[in-house]
């Protein structure tokens, strides 16, 4: 069956902490790997990793896709309150529908 | 502006009711979705269509029903033989095909059982 895990489930920092987010799985076929931020109601969409993209950044957020060891981490640097959301992490084998991780709910004080 | 209208926000249910999610999509995608978000259990595949007129059951869709008549609509039913109900719905969208490409989510529907 196919899985994928994050951790932590729940983290909490103060702004201008770094973070670093993982997120591991165990599929077939694997053809990618998502990530999206949950603010209050619709997942938004950060990031695509795939074999031939594995390594993306926007402004302070970059991920990394290391298929060797069936991972992806989401590094968010100098962090601010607007970053607290929840994290979900999904993953998409060849011929298979998303299959989402539980999500990391980061909270970002003053 | 394209995108995804769910509707309602917020539903209220009466045991033994059925009642039925709305979701409308403009972005001309083929594949729709359902999931149901619970605390701490991130999204989990309630039905899916690839196409209209068709549709498959995901990983937990007994106590749920859709239909898929146009391209742009895949409302989901929540019966009354659901027995936990009460939970945060979204509904997704996306061209499924060769080309990798990410799902566009809906606001979401609350869901709770009076």
């Amino acid at each position: 069956e196919d899985k994928v895990v994050q951790s932590p489930l729940s983290l909490v920092v103060h702004e201008g902490d770094t973070v670093t987010l993982n997120c591991s799985y165990e599929v077939t076929n694997f053809r990618s790997l998502l990530w999206y931020k949950q603010e209050k109601k619709a997942p938004t969409f950060l990031f695509m990793l795939t074999s031939s993209g594995i390594e993306k950044k926007s402004g302070r957020l970059s991920s990394i896709l290391d298929k060797k060891e069936l991972s992806s981490i989401l590094n968010i640097t100098a962090t601010q309150t607007g970053d607290s959301a929840i994290y979900l992490c999904a993953v998409e084998a060849l011929g298979q529908n998303f299959v989402f991780g539980p999500g990391t709910r980061l909270s970002v004080l003053p | 502006d394209g995108g995804i209208t769910q509707s309602p926000k917020y539903l209220f249910r009466k045991e033994g009711q059925n009642v039925t999610l709305s979701c409308e999509q403009n972005l001309n995608h083929d594949a729709m979705y359902w999931y149901r978000q619970d605390p701490g259990q991130g999204l989990r595949l309630i039905y899916y269509s690839q196409i209209v007129n068709d549709f498959q059951k995901g990983d937990i869709a007994e106590g749920y029903s859709v239909s898929r008549e146009k391209k742009e609509s895949f409302p989901l039913t929540v019966t009354s033989a659901q027995k936990n109900p009460t939970a945060f719905y979204l509904c997704a969208s996306r061209t499924p095909g060769q080309t990798n490409t990410e799902a566009f989510f809906g606001q979401g529907t609350r869901l709770t059982v009076v």
